[in-house]
Parts: C-alpha cells; structure tokens; sequence
C-alpha cells in the first residue's frame, strides 16, 4: 500500500510554454502533499505543502505565480510550471503523507529547451 | 533550525568493500531519521528509517543506528554490490516542524567490479 504515482516522468517542452506535472495517492488519501526540486549533484528542496482545497504553501524563494499548484482532491495534487524557461529544467519530486509514513513518487525530469 | 549534514562524495568502491556514509543532523524537537536511496533515472525509494535513540533501522544489508548523543545516523554496509551504485540521502523529520523533510545534499556510491 501507500502508492505515489507522478505523471509524466519525463518531459521536454519549448521555452516560454507551460508544464503539468501530477501527483495522485493511488491507495490512500492525502490531505498534504509535499512539492521537491532537485538540481543537478545538489538535495532535493522543499518548494510547496500542498493543502487539500486551500492554497498551497510555499516555502521562501520560490514563485508562487511560477510554480501553481493546485490540491483539489484528496488523491491528486498538480504542479504547473508556468512560462517555463531552460534555468527551470530539473527533477521535481512528489510526496504524500500517509499511515506508513511518506511516500514518494518517482519524480518528473523536466528539460526545457 | 533543523538541517542534515552528509558526507559529501563522490564514493567509489570496489566490490564487496566496506561502506560508511556519514550523517549527522541538528534538530529543534526529537526526529525521525530516515535513509533514501536513488538509482539512475528512478525517484526516491525508502532505505531504512528509526524513530527514536539507539533505533537501529536495516534493510538490504544496509544498516544505521540512531545516535541522539553524537547526533548521527551514520549508514553502513559490510560489503557492497555493484547494484547498490546510487545516491545515497540522509533526511530527518521533525514533528516540531510539521513534520517536514530536511534531506541532506546526497553521496553518489559508485562500486566498481
């Protein structure tokens, strides 16, 4: 039990586009779901808490006008990186809070070319 | 505020050699010490974990032992597999601080046959 899918797992687009990535509990509810980056030989960073169904709480430096996320279900959470620029390639990394502990999805490489 | 110290790496072994990864951590309130790993391409997976002092958590050969006195949760294994090449992350989780997680910056293993 305690499954994180993260969806697409890898993803190329052209500058000044936008990207989704999704988040979804697949055997458990999650009311809190933790937002990651990871930079090329550096840890992952803590970007957003997302909430079910208020606003996302993000953690100082990032862009919240950049970086939207949206928890409108128990199950799923989606991470949009608006107007994406080369500088925003990286690994993003998805967690959920559960019974077990913290499980986390498998990550989306984002390339922005 | 808490943070994780990790012995930086690269770290290249040759088969069936000893490892140890330093971690060391600083915490406001009493944590849960966790090890991740990540092999190429792939997300985080759980390792092994301990909850309280002297909790020695084990997995795969694996195994670190929660410190509160030296305030380390150093990782170890006795012989190490060409698979076992990976980054390796140490992270605490503090219920003090919501329960976030604090990774450290990750040691790359390479082990060489």
């Amino acid at each position: 039990g305690a499954v994180v899918s993260q969806h697409p797992s890898r993803v190329i687009c052209k500058s000044g586009t936008s990207v989704k990535i999704e988040c979804r509990s697949l055997d458990f509810q999650a009311t809190t779901m933790f937002w990651y980056r990871q930079f090329p030989k550096q840890s992952l960073m803590l970007m957003a808490t997302s909430n079910e169904g208020s606003k996302a709480t993000y953690e100082q430096g990032v862009e919240k006008d950049k970086f939207l996320i949206n928890h409108a279900s128990l199950t799923l959470s989606t991470l949009t990186v608006t107007s994406a620029h080369p500088e925003d390639s990286s690994f993003y990394i998805c967690s959920a809070r559960n019974s077990y502990g913290y499980t986390f999805g498998s990550g989306t490489r984002l390339t922005v070319v | 505020g808490d943070s994780v110290t990790q012995m930086e790496g690269p770290v290249t072994l040759s088969e069936e050699a000893f490892l140890t990864i330093n971690c060391t951590y600083t915490a406001t309130g009493y944590p849960s010490l966790f090890w991740y790993v990540q092999y190429p391409g792939e997300g985080l997976q759980l390792l092994l974990k301990a909850t309280k002092a002297d909790d020695k958590g084990s997995n795969k050969g694996f195994e670190a032992t929660y410190r509160k006195e030296t305030t380390s949760f150093h990782l170890e294994k006795g012989s190490v597999q060409v698979s076992d090449s990976a980054v390796y992350f140490c992270a605490l989780s503090d219920q003090g601080t919501g329960n976030q997680f604090y990774f450290g910056t990750g040691t790359s293993l390479t082990v060489i046959p």
